[in-house]
């Protein structure tokens, strides 16, 4: 099983800065089947990312996803109040699909 | 528009089990396999399994395996999941998400969740 290492395990910033989230696989992910969804309180995750790179629909542009193989980013270029929220990274490439355990982005 | 629905919360018994329904709309049935995610108190996403709505195979995470089924009605485009012998430790929220067949997108439509309380 690919096992995703996330990092930090919590962001603390404000409203305006840059966020740089990591997720570290364990083996290397193929053709790129790396998403990330967001999650807030109370409700379900929300896809933001797949392919590594691509923004699903509707995802503000300042939500970007970057990486290759075994080491993957997402940044979120300026932060906004409703952007603080936990994070997942997920590999659909091999099963058993696994998520990372999460960052917690908060003010 | 795309919709997952989910049936609504359970209170069960240890070794009891639950079913779950999914009823989905707004796009074609087969042409997205259904996962199952659960999320315990405080914790974090874990994948359960999938179906392939054509067809109907099934693939499951290996620690439900013996405990965990899945099953699909193609007339009514929902989805069930059933998880037999609870434990304490299946309390959780559990979602069903689609992934397009074929594609590299995720998990892009989730439903609301469904809560499962285990408890004596």
């Amino acid at each position: 099983e690919i096992v995703l290492t996330q990092s930090p395990g919590t962001l603390s910033l404000s409203p305006g800065e840059r966020a740089t989230l990591s997720c570290r696989a364990s083996q290397s992910v193929s053709a790129s089947y790396l998403a990330w969804y967001q999650q807030k309180p109370g409700q379900a995750p929300r896809l933001l990312i797949y392919g590594a790179s691509n923004r699903a629909t509707g995802i503000p542009d300042r939500f970007s996803g970057s990486g290759s193989g075994t080491d993957f980013i997402l940044t979120i270029s300026r932060l906004e109040p409703e952007d603080f929220a936990v994070y997942y990274c997920q590999q659909y490439s091999d099963s058993p699909l696994t998520f990372g355990q999460g960052t917690l982005v908060d003010i | 528009q795309v919709q997952l629905v989910q049936s609504g919360a359970e209170v069960k018994k240890p070794g009891a089990s639950v079913k779950i329904s999914c009823e989905t709309s707004g796009y074609i049935f087969i042409n997205y396999y259904i996962h199952w995610v659960r999320q315990a108190p405080g914790q974090g996403l874990e994948w359960m399994g999938a179906i392939n709505p054509s067809g109907g195979r099934t693939t499951y995470e290996q620690k439900f395996q013996g405990r965990l089924t899945v099953t699909r009605d193609t007339s009514t485009s929902t989805v069930y999941m059933e998880l037999s012998t609870l434990s304490s430790e299946d309390t959780a929220v559990y979602y069903c998400a689609r992934r397009e067949r074929g594609s590299s997108w995720g998990l892009d439509v989730w439903g609301q969740g469904t809560t499962v309380t285990v408890s004596s």
